[in-house]
């Protein structure tokens, strides 16, 4: 009975290195997210995994950052050539349809040196 | 543009007095509404939600919110706060629901319970 799921919980890292955030949703759920949180402020949606649709990426600041979703399940969110600018808690929640609430991962908390 | 804002980046009340933390929505559609809530150093949760029927809408610890379609508001209220309700909820919104809908989150409201 286990729900979202991310990994790692923490990375530091230095910059210009590429970094790959894990998110394991509850089985079964449909809709999958990734957002970005600085501070405890605001979440910052950065794209929106839908069935087998193709995805929102919407949300991505820039081209250094990608995700994908394999199987309908599990999502990578890769970020490349890390800046200082990207450290935040990344955070996935996932629903199981889009019209349902979402729960949401511990978060991963990115510290770019 | 669909948006979804909470005027207020801070409420403050004292303990036992009732409190409301304000959101309202701009979308298409017939929407759904959440609220969320995140407390210090925990994960974000789910407390309620409005998809259609009886306005006023029940959730978690107490807390309940009005839809109120004519002013596009969601409002969250409780009777009387906790300290323990102290932390960062944040309204969001699914415009006029179809399987491609994408939730959209307000910015958030710090809410402080003084004892």
């Amino acid at each position: 009975g286990a729900g979202v799921s991310q990994s790692p919980s923490n990375k530091v890292t230095e910059k210009g290195k590429d970094v790959e955030l894990r998110c394991d949703p509850i089985s079964g759920h449909t809709a999958l997210y990734w957002y970005r949180q600085s501070l405890g402020q605001g979440l910052e949606f950065l794209i929106y995994f839908q069935g087998n649709s193709a995805p929102d990426k919407s949300g991505l600041p820039s081209d250094r950052f990608s995700a994908e979703r394999t199987g309908g399940s599990v999502s990578t969110l890769t970020i490349q050539r890390t800046q200082q600018e990207d450290s935040a808690v990344y955070l996935c929640a996932s629903s199981y349809t889009p019209g349902e609430s979402q729960y949401f991962g511990p978060g991963t908390r990115l510290l770019v040196l | 543009a669909q948006s979804v804002a909470q005027p207020e980046d801070q409420v403050n009340v004292a303990e036992g007095n009732p409190l409301t933390v304000k959101c309202t929505y701009s979308v298409s559609g017939n929407p759904y509404l959440f609220w969320y809530v995140q407390y210090p150093n925990r994960g974000l949760q789910f407390l309620l939600k409005y998809i259609t029927g009886d306005n006023l809408v029940k959730g978690s610890y107490g807390f309940e919110a009005e839809f109120n379609k004519s002013q596009t508001s969601f409002h969250l209220k409780k009777p009387s706060a906790l300290v323990s309700d102290s932390a960062l909820y944040f309204c969001a919104v699914i415009p006029g629901y179809s399987s491609a809908s994408k939730i959209i989150f307000g910015s958030g409201t710090r809410l402080s319970i003084r004892p």
